[in-house]
């Protein structure tokens, strides 16, 4: 375990669905971030909070939304997503202005039929 | 704009030769640099980051990186590969606003 904890590990969903991904830190970071990973692309920055607040949307879809209650915890909420959305999806941990790097979930597999 | 190029998409080695997985950057001022690796259908995990000091820097299982200046490199070694290195491997850099820039990801495959 590396300390940041994503769940559901895997989740198939139709195209009318609603389902949410979770993702909690216990590393006392105070960002958090969103990835997509598809296959055979680079990774994509999707959301990143600092301090609860959202401070990058890179352009996502509105069928993602996102959800930083506190900041242990970030949420990415999804509704009628197409095929297309199909991918890993990452979550990270930082603390600002520390230069140590991210740490990462395991990542939710998520296929859309 | 700072960030960092994996020149190759994929890299083959036989178990027991050395591996090399090659990151150029382009940063301006001091660079922080990482390297994660991503074994299949997990997360990335953390290798080793130079920050400052030396110039090699020992990381996980078995791995060292070499931040080169002149060459504005930051590639990663391994003198002995194991077939359970097979995996992708990013290089990274964080820029003033602390967000990780990531390279497009090297696959490598170690075969026994």
């Amino acid at each position: 375990e590396t300390g940041v904890t994503q769940t559901p590990r895997h989740l198939v969903m139709g195209m009318t669905n609603k389902k949410s991904l979770k993702c909690e830190q216990h590393l006392g970071h105070n960002a958090m971030y969103w990835y997509k990973q598809s296959a055979k692309k680079p990774l994509e920055l999707m959301f990143v909070y600092s301090l609860e607040e959202r401070v990058e949307n890179n352009s996502v879809p509105s069928r993602f939304s996102p959800e930083c209650p506190n900041s242990s915890h970030l949420f990415l909420h999804l509704h009628t997503l197409q095929p297309e959305d199909s991918a890993l999806y990452l979550c990270a941990s930082s603390q600002e202005s520390q230069n140590y790097g991210y740490t990462f979930g395991s990542g939710t597999r998520l296929t859309v039929v | 704009a700072q960030s960092v190029a994996q020149p190759e998409d994929q890299v083959n080695v036989a178990e027991g030769n050395p591996l090399t997985v090659k990151c150029t950057y382009s940063v301006s001022g001091n660079p922080y640099l990482f390297w994660y690796v991503q074994y299949p259908n997990r997360g990335l995990q953390f290798l080793l980051k130079y920050i400052t000091g030396d110039n090699l820097v020992k990381g996980s299982y078995g791995f060292e990186a070499e931040f080169n200046k002149s060459q504005t490199s930051f590639h990663l070694k391994k003198p002995s590969a194991l077939v359970s290195d097979s995996a992708l491997y990013f290089c990274a850099t964080l820029p003033n606003d602390y967000k990780l820039s990531f390279g497009a990801g090297t696959t490598v495959t170690v075969r026994a």
